[in-house]
């Protein structure tokens, strides 16, 4: 079956603690998205990667870091998480002309930064 | 600066009354226009793909159109399980960037 997958589903951590939400696809997708979600203001996209060791910022990437080694894998690393990093996470990713083709977007990971 | 504004931001319709919502957009060069369905608590899921003015697309209930500024997702009687917040979202070809706009909430009365 074709699918995004994310781990872990829910997290709840503290301020400061390094922590990494794991993103796989399936589909042998080159672009690959990170966005988070929150309330009133939509899904805005952190990081994008067009391919192996392509990554680029979207509109709100301060604070988070991204790896693409592999191309079913795009790993989110917050290197010292802080409350306002609290939100809804999608892992997204799409095949064709860059990221004009349909997205596949994974289950989502609540995170809680206290 | 790219923005994708959608209005309204909610809607409530009775079983069997269409109408439609509407997403304008302003980028410096338009790749492709998405259309998806959100419900609550998951992730997006991908209805349409627009790429240039004219273009049509249908599915089921939903129809998507685009013009140069806007694109509409017109609604025929809908069903309560069409109640979704539905999202507009484009991808530039000057950065590859994909922008959302907030999403409409739409809620179908039986």
């Amino acid at each position: 079956e074709a699918q995004v997958t994310q781990n872990p589903r829910y997290l709840i951590t503290v301020t400061g603690k390094k922590l990494t939400v794991t993103c796989s696809q399936n589909m042998n997708h080159e672009y690959m998205s990170w966005y988070r979600q929150d309330p009133g203001l939509g899904l805005r996209q952190i990081y994008y990667s067009m391919n192996v060791e392509v990554t680029d910022k979207g509109d709100v990437p301060e604070g988070y870091k991204v790896s693409r080694k592999e191309k079913r894998n795009f790993p989110l690393i917050l290197e010292s998480p802080s409350p306002n990093q609290t939100s809804l996470y999608f892992c997204a990713s799409s095949s064709g002309l860059a990221g004009a083709d349909t997205q596949y977007f994974g289950p989502g990971t609540r995170l809680t930064v206290l | 600066e790219d923005q994708v504004t959608q209005s309204p931001e909610a809607l409530r319709l009775q079983e069997g009354e269409s109408s439609s919502l509407n997403c304008s957009y302003t980028v410096s060069g338009l790749r492709g226009l998405f259309w998806y369905r959100q419900d609550p608590g998951k992730g997006p899921e991908f209805l349409f793909t627009l790429y240039s003015a004219g273009e049509e697309k249908e599915k089921e209930r939903l129809k998507a159109t685009l013009t140069k500024k806007e694109s509409f997702l017109h609604i025929t009687a809908p069903k309560p399980e069409d109640s979704a917040t539905y999202l507009c979202a484009v991808c530039t070809n000057r950065d590859d960037k994909i922008i959302f706009g907030k999403g409409t909430r739409l809620h179908i009365l039986p």
